[in-house]
C-alpha cells in the first residue's frame, strides 16, 4: 500500500521556538490532512489541502502541500505549551493510511 | 451531537477472554473505522465500514471481528484476546472516505493480561 512518511519522529523544542514536520510520500497524494492528538487524547482534524502548492494558515501554523503533490509540512511559528502533541499526516481514502506522527514536546 | 462515543473507556482482560468494543455516531455518516493505537506508534486501521452490512478489513484485522447491522453502530468483537491486542482503540466516522474529515471517538484503552 501507498506510504505516507513522517519525519522527525519526536521533536523537543524550548517555548517560542519554531516547529516544522513533514509528510513525505513515494507517490501522488490527491489530499492531504493534518491532525492533532493530545496527549490522551484523540486525534482531531485540523486542516485539509487539496490543490498542488496551496498554503493554508490557522493563526500560528502554516500548512503547504508540495507542487508536486508528494509531500506537505505543517509548520508551527514560536510554539506555546498547549502545542504538545502528536501531529498526523493522512491521505483520505478508502484505504486510510495514517503516518507515525511526529511528537512534538515543548518546555517553558 | 454527541458525535462518536465508545465504550467502555478501560478496559482489563484476561488471555482467552472475549469481549465488544461499543462504538456509536449521531452523525448520521456512512463511513466507519477501527483504528489501534500503540504506545508511541501511529494508527493502524483493524476493520472499516462503508455502510450498514458491509465491512471490509483493513491492515490488522486478524484476531478482530465486526458487524455494521445499523448506521450508527459499528461494534468490535475480539473473541481470544491475546497480550498483543493491548492497545489503545479507536473509533471512527466520516461522511466520506475521500477528502471527508474523520471524527474520532475517545478511544478505549485495553490490557490483556
Amino acid at each position: 500500500g501507498q506510504q505516507v512518511m513522517q519525519i522527525p519522529q519526536y521533536q523537543h523544542v524550548q517555548e517560542g521556538e519554531d516547529f516544522t514536520t513533514y509528510c513525505n510520500s513515494s507517490t501522488t497524494l490527491s489530499n492531504i490532512q493534518w491532525y492533532k492528538q493530545r496527549p490522551g487524547g484523540h486525534p482531531v482534524f485540523l486542516i485539509q489541502l487539496v490543490k498542488s502548492g496551496e498554503v493554508k494558515k490557522q493563526k500560528r501554523l502554516t500548512f503547504q502541500f508540495g507542487e508536486a503533490k508528494k509531500n506537505s509540512s505543517l509548520h508551527i511559528t514560536a510554539t506555546q505549551t498547549t502545542d504538545v502533541g502528536t501531529y498526523f499526516c493522512n491521505q483520505a481514502g478508502t484505504a486510510l493510511i495514517f503516518g507515525k506522527g511526529t511528537t512534538l514536546s515543548v518546555s517553558s | 451531537n454527541a458525535g462518536v462515543t465508545q465504550t467502555p473507556k478501560f478496559r482489563i482482560l484476561k488471555i482467552g477472554q472475549s469481549m465488544t468494543l461499543q462504538c456509536t455516531q449521531d452523525m448520521n455518516h456512512n463511513y466507519m473505522y477501527w483504528y489501534r493505537q500503540d504506545p508511541g506508534m501511529g494508527l493502524k486501521l483493524i476493520y472499516y465500514s462503508v455502510g450498514a452490512g458491509i465491512t471490509d478489513k483493513g491492515e490488522v484485522p486478524n484476531g478482530y471481528n465486526v458487524s455494521r447491522s445499523t448506521t450508527e453502530d459499528f461494534p468490535l468483537r475480539l473473541e481470544l484476546a491475546a497480550p498483543s491486542q493491548t492497545s489503545v482503540y479507536f473509533c471512527a466516522s466520516s461522511y466520506t472516505p475521500r477528502g471527508d474529515t474523520q471524527y474520532f471517538g475517545p478511544g478505549t484503552r485495553l490490557t490483556v493480561l
